[in-house]
């Protein structure tokens, strides 16, 4: 299995109140991303990383900013959490920018904006 | 814009019965990836096979087969004897060349396996 470790894997939290998620990779890969899954929706990019400081904004960024200081670590961040965004999100790595590479994901976090 | 389309939101079946996901997609570019992820109860997501878009051969693992037909931009998911562990969701999902490689997904299949 690709070591990738998201944090919290549960978090429950209340409207307005900034949030943050892990994702830690020991892999070493350089492409890291973060998507969304909701039913009727599959899987939603929302930010992924292409390295260190490298980011960019998916198909559902509005709400959400990203950051990687380090190769192995990806956060996403809510400002101001709404209730929207309650969701299960994802982490994903990817090892190069070869096509064939399938992305692994991480276990996902389970969030709840009440 | 690129697109994945699985028109099949819940299948159920009887165990020992052959059952097909289907998939399909859109997209502008002559490179690309096609992919099928397993999600199962337990929540992870596993990845189960890739087809470039240059290579129509169907493939056969066990009792998962594909079938990739770009003529009708299909790329179809058969599990022959189906068992109870077969119970997820299925996502299909289109990767491109260009840029960092992003995945669309498929709004996914539900798929049980009744015993």
């Amino acid at each position: 299995d690709a070591g990738i470790t998201q944090s919290p894997r549960h978090k429950v939290t209340e409207t307005g109140t900034p949030v943050t998620l892990r994702c830690h990779q020991t892999e070493n890969h350089r492409y890291m991303y973060w998507y969304r899954q909701d039913p009727g929706h599959g899987l939603r990019l929302i930010h992924y990383s292409y390295g260190v400081k490298d980011t960019d904004k998916g198909e559902v960024s509005d709400g959400y900013s990203v950051s990687r200081s380090k190769t192995e670590d990806f956060l996403l961040t809510l400002e101001s959490a709404t209730s929207s965004q309650t969701s299960v999100y994802f982490c994903a790595i990817s090892e190069s920018l070869e096509g064939h590479q399938p992305q692994h994901f991480g276990d996902g976090t389970r969030l709840s904006i009440l | 814009a690129q697109k994945v389309t699985q028109a099949q939101t819940e299948i159920s079946v009887v165990e020992k019965e052959d059952v097909t996901l289907d998939c399909v997609y859109e997209t502008r570019d002559t490179t690309y990836y096609l992919f099928w992820y397993k999600q199962p109860p337990s929540g992870e997501l596993v990845f189960l096979i890739r087809r470039n878009s240059f290579d129509e051969q169907n493939e056969i693992s066990g009792r998962y087969s594909w079938n990739f037909q770009k003529s009708t931009s299909s790329f179809n998911f058969t599990i022959t004897a189906s068992q109870v562990v077969d119970s997820a969701v299925y996502f299909c999902a289109l990767r491109s060349i260009q840029g960092a490689q992003k995945l669309v997904f498929g709004q996914g299949t539900r798929l049980t396996i009744n015993p």
